[in-house]
C-alpha cells in the first residue's frame, strides 16, 4: 500500500460526457502527479502540481484540466470524452525532495 | 531528460538474480538513474535510485557504470512476485518543477518456477 488513494477504481461513461477522477496524495506529500496509461500510448505523464499550484504539464489535453485543493487532493476533470481516452489514470505524490514518486492504485476509464 | 533503452524482456529462475540492464549514454552530470516497476495494472512502483555511486536497499542494488552511461539492477533472489514490467529512468532529481517521469517501454521480467 503506497498510501496514495484514488476513486472510483471503475468507470464506465459514454462517449461526450464528464468524469472527475480523485487522488489523496500520502500524508504530508505536498506534489500531486497525474499520469495516463494507454495500450497505445504507455504510461505518459500529464500533469503535476505542488501545493495548491501548477508546476509541471505533460501531453495534457485541453479536454482535460486539474487541480489541487487546500487540503492536497487533487482531481482530473477529463470531458468531452472521446473512445481513446479510455486507459488507467495514476495519481502519484511525491515529498518536498521529490525523489521518489508514490503511486496510487489507478482509476480504469472506460469510455463506450 | 536522457534517453534509456532496455532489453524488451528477460526471463529468471525463481531464487536466482536477475540483472536487468540499462543504456543512457547521454546522461548528463545532474541526472539520476531511477528504476520503477509495474505489476500487472498496478501503479508503478519505486525501486531504486542513484547518481553514480552503487546503491542497494531492502528490494535491489543499482550498479551504475563508471562512465554512467549504463546501469544494471539486481533482485539478489528473484521471486515469483517479482514478474513486472521494469522501467529504468533518467532525469533531474528532487525540485519542485521536476517531477516528470518518462516511461520508457521497459523491460518485462519473467521469473519462472
Amino acid at each position: 500500500d503506497s498510501g496514495v488513494t484514488q476513486t472510483p477504481k471503475h468507470l464506465i461513461t459514454a462517449t461526450g460526457q464528464r468524469v472527475t477522477l480523485r487522488c489523496s496524495p500520502r500524508s504530508g506529500d505536498l506534489s500531486v502527479y497525474w499520469y495516463q496509461q494507454s495500450l497505445d500510448q504507455g504510461l505518459q505523464f500529464l500533469i503535476q502540481y505542488y501545493n495548491g499550484e501548477e508546476r509541471a504539464k505533460g501531453n495534457i489535453l485541453e479536454r482535460f484540466s486539474a487541480q489541487q485543493f487546500p487540503d492536497l487532493h487533487s482531481e482530473l476533470n477529463l470531458s468531452s470524452l472521446e473512445l481513446g481516452d479510455s486507459a488507467l489514470y495514476f495519481c502519484a505524490s511525491s515529498g518536498n525532495r521529490g525523489y521518489e514518486q508514490y503511486f496510487g492504485p489507478g482509476t480504469r476509464l472506460t469510455v463506450t | 531528460d536522457a534517453k534509456t533503452t532496455q532489453p524488451p524482456s528477460m526471463d529468471c529462475a525463481e531464487g536466482r538474480a536477475a540483472n536487468l540492464p540499462c543504456n543512457h549514454s547521454t546522461i548528463s552530470g545532474n541526472e539520476y538513474v531511477y528504476w520503477y516497476r509495474q505489476i500487472h495494472s498496478q501503479g508503478p512502483q519505486y525501486i531504486i535510485h542513484g547518481l553514480k555511486n552503487n546503491e542497494t536497499n531492502e528490494m535491489a542494488s543499482l550498479i551504475i557504470t563508471e562512465d554512467r552511461k549504463s546501469s544494471t539492477l539486481i533482485l539478489p533472489h528473484a521471486t515469483l512476485r517479482d514478474t513486472a514490467v521494469y522501467y529504468c529512468i533518467v532525469r533531474v532529481q528532487g525540485g519542485t518543477s521536476y517531477g516528470k517521469l518518462t516511461f520508457g517501454q521497459g523491460t518485462i521480467l519473467t521469473v519462472h518456477p
